[in-house]
């Protein structure tokens, strides 16, 4: 059974960069077949599409956020990572990492999300 | 890229059908058959409803249905139940990235 887990601070200060790893277990991200993303959801408001990262390294951001995030992969530990850079509180959030099949808007696996706080 | 339009809440008695609708543009919603809804229940991560404007995943409700006409998206659940009161998110492709939509509250009166 695949299961997606996010690990990383709970709270960033301002302007800092907030780092978040999603471990993957159950199946490989070197496999070609899916997107690896992260989708976030600030208190109380809807989900907000972030980026994705393929198998073959290439990403795709979400326009207003290409300048602040990067996204990549540690195939050896099979996780991928979230980067996003002078944070603000509006950054505030629940983070999930996902799994999309290639070809498909079909987000089959979530992880069950982690909050971080911008906070001084 | 703006986010696509939701009703905020709808609602319904237990046993009738809902429709919620998501618009969008013909760059995304209109453009491509990328059109998803997500489920979810508060504390929860969201749960995929159907995929691709009306593919269920295996296993799911066949009360849940999806549909596209132009650039609007629509989910329709029918024979309401009680557990079907939670948040309703659709998402579309764009041609570069996705967006979603605001998010509809659906209440079982």
């Amino acid at each position: 059974q695949l299961q997606l887990q996010e690990s990383g601070p709970g709270l960033v200060k301002p302007s800092e960069t907030l780092s978040l790893t999603c471990t993957v277990s159950g199946d490989s991200i070197s496999s070609s077949g899916y997107y690896w993303g992260w989708i976030r959801q600030p208190p109380g408001k809807g989900l907000d599409w972030i980026g994705q990262i393929y198998y073959s390294g290439s990403t795709s951001y979400k326009p207003s956020l290409k300048s602040r995030v990067t996204i990549s992969a540690d195939t050896s530990k099979n996780q991928f990572s979230l980067k996003l850079s002078s944070v603000t509180a509006a950054d505030t959030a629940v983070y999930y990492c996902t799994r999309r099949a290639y070809g498909s808007g079909r987000v089959d696996y979530w992880g069950q999300g982690t909050l971080v706080t911008v906070s001084s | 890229q703006s986010a696509l339009t939701q009703p905020a809440s709808v609602s319904g008695p237990p046993g009738q059908s809902i429709t919620i609708s998501c618009t969008g543009t013909n760059s995304d919603v209109g453009g491509y058959n990328y059109v998803s809804w997500y489920q979810q229940h508060p504390g929860k991560a969201p749960k995929l409803m159907i995929y691709d404007v009306s593919n269920r995943p295996s296993g799911l409700s066949d009360r849940f249905s999806g549909s596209k006409s132009g650039n609007t998206a629509s989910l329709t659940i029918s024979g309401l139940q009680a557990e079907d009161e939670a948040d309703y998110y659709c998402i579309s492709y764009t041609g570069s990235s996705w967006v979603f939509g605001g998010g509809t509250k659906l209440i079982v009166l």
